[in-house]
């Protein structure tokens, strides 16, 4: 079965450098989400788009912006990087309709800030 | 908002013997609760889920959990642990409105020894 994916694996940027996430969520899956998870620490919200209009906002920085486009897939933009963005961020999935209310996880981005 | 408290940071334990890894949340809402297992350098797996009806839920790899509601917790459990489930376990909730986001809790890494 198809699952959420997530691009690059894993991304090394330098201080000050931009970087750009992408996610692609399984097929007829509308909403997307997208979470930040530093070392040793949980899962952060950060924003969330439902038929690609924001539908959601957590603590996501002014820095970092991101958008859902036509084919659902969603891309996370980070600017003027900090060496405290590096952190694995994880894209999910979801219908919005039907009882399946899972979310289902990308296997993440590993960035890398230096 | 909801608020998810895992009491325990580590749980040790010897292969075979039955483990508890305990979930406690906050909500003025109801909600769906969810156990996540990340493996090293992984991404997140879904558990089990609890919707509704029974409060009794059985996930995969032999793990279940129980909703209550009355001391709001959804403690995880499995009779007899394998060394493979060396893991961190998160438990998630996330409200039963539209474009519900997960909050989780911190995470509790259950280490299995021989």
């Amino acid at each position: 079965a198809a699952g959420v994916i997530q691009s690059p694996r894993h991304l090394i940027k330098e201080k000050r450098e931009t970087a750009t996430l992408k996610c692609y969520p399984i097929p007829r899956h509308d909403t997307v989400y997208w979470y930040q998870q530093g070392p040793g620490q949980d899962p952060q919200f950060l924003i969330s788009f439902y038929e690609k209009m924001q539908s959601d906002k957590g603590s996501i920085p002014d820095r970092f912006s991101a958008q859902q486009f036509s084919d659902y897939h969603s891309e996370l933009n980070m600017s003027s990087l900090e060496l405290g963005d590096s952190a694995l961020y994880f894209c999910a999935s979801r219908p919005l309709e039907g009882k399946n209310t899972e979310a289902f996880f990308g296997q993440g981005t590993r960035l890398t800030v230096v | 908002a909801q608020s998810v408290t895992q009491l325990d940071s580590q749980v040790p334990v010897f292969e075979e013997a039955p483990v508890e890894l305990r979930c406690n949340y906050s909500s003025s809402v109801s909600v769906y609760l969810f156990w996540y297992v990340q493996y090293p350098n992984q991404g997140l797996q879904l558990l089990l889920k609890y919707l509704s009806g029974s409060t009794l839920v059985k996930g995969i790899n032999g793990f279940e959990a129980e909703f209550n509601k009355s001391q709001t917790s959804f403690h995880l459990r499995k009779p007899s642990v394998h060394i493979s489930d060396t893991a961190e376990y998160f438990c998630a909730v996330s409200d039963r409105g539209s474009f519900q986001k997960l909050v989780f809790g911190t995470g509790t890494r259950l280490l299995v020894s021989p």
